[in-house]
């Protein structure tokens, strides 16, 4: 059973909104640790995406948000557009695995 | 621009042992800790585990008794090694540098494939 848990995947259309839940447990998300979210385009390495639970690297758009509450994390794309179609991967630390988890992952496709 | 180059032997038979290095260039190599990640096909990131300029690290539990990395800071280069492999270790490999608990540089990573 996966630490960081999340929806196989979600679609929109463009210019709409979605969000990707990430379900963690007491001894990661829920003990405190911060969530941090990856964007994978096909073939490349995950790119940082949001740190620290909400907080943007420089070059992100604003239309990528990120937020927490007691043992899960969401991650929210506003403005959906055709680039944004990937995969995204949740991670955390977890004190059971004294390391760093990543989630399930979530495959988003704009319609 | 700090960057992240990688390699090492893309095709290993079974018991054979995967052997990876990162080299650092363009930053510090001593304010960070160096991590290893392996992705499976169509799944997701696995963390291995991770190296600091001391030589201190830490496994993930499941690999620990097969992993070992080991750094050259004389190079700015850190390894990965891992012992016995099997099918099951076929991933691209990646090494990455962690801040504050999250991965900001990648390397481009390094597919492996366990075959015989």
């Amino acid at each position: 059973q996966s630490l960081l848990t999340q929806p196989p995947s979600v679609s929109g259309a463009p210019g709409q909104r979605v969000t990707i839940s990430c379900t963690g447990r007491s001894s990661n998300i829920g003990a405190g640790y911060d969530v941090y979210w990856y964007q994978q385009l096909p073939g490349t390495a995950p790119k940082l995406l949001i740190y620290g639970n909400s907080n943007r690297p420089s070059g992100v758009p604003d239309r990528f948000s990120g937020s927490k509450s007691g043992t899960s994390a969401s991650l929210a794309v506003t403005g959906l557009q055709a680039e944004d179609e990937a995969d995204y991967y949740c991670q955390s630390y977890d004190s059971s695995l004294s390391g760093y988890v990543f989630g399930t992952g979530t495959k988003v496709t704009v319609l | 621009q700090v960057q992240l180059q990688q390699w090492g032997a893309g095709l290993l038979k079974p018991s054979e042992t995967l052997s990876l290095t990162c080299a650092v260039s363009g930053g510090s190599f001593n304010d960070y800790y160096w991590n290893w990640i392996r992705q499976p096909p169509g799944k997701g990131p696995e963390w291995i585990g991770e190296i600091n300029h001391s030589g201190s690290t830490n496994f993930n539990p499941s690999l620990k008794s097969r992993v070992t990395i080991s750094i050259d800071t004389s190079k700015n280069q850190f390894s990965l090694e891992l012992g016995s492999v099997t099918a099951a270790d076929t991933a691209v490999y990646y090494c990455a540098r962690l801040v504050r608990g999250y991965l900001d540089l990648w390397g481009r990573g390094t597919l492996v494939t366990v075959s015989s």
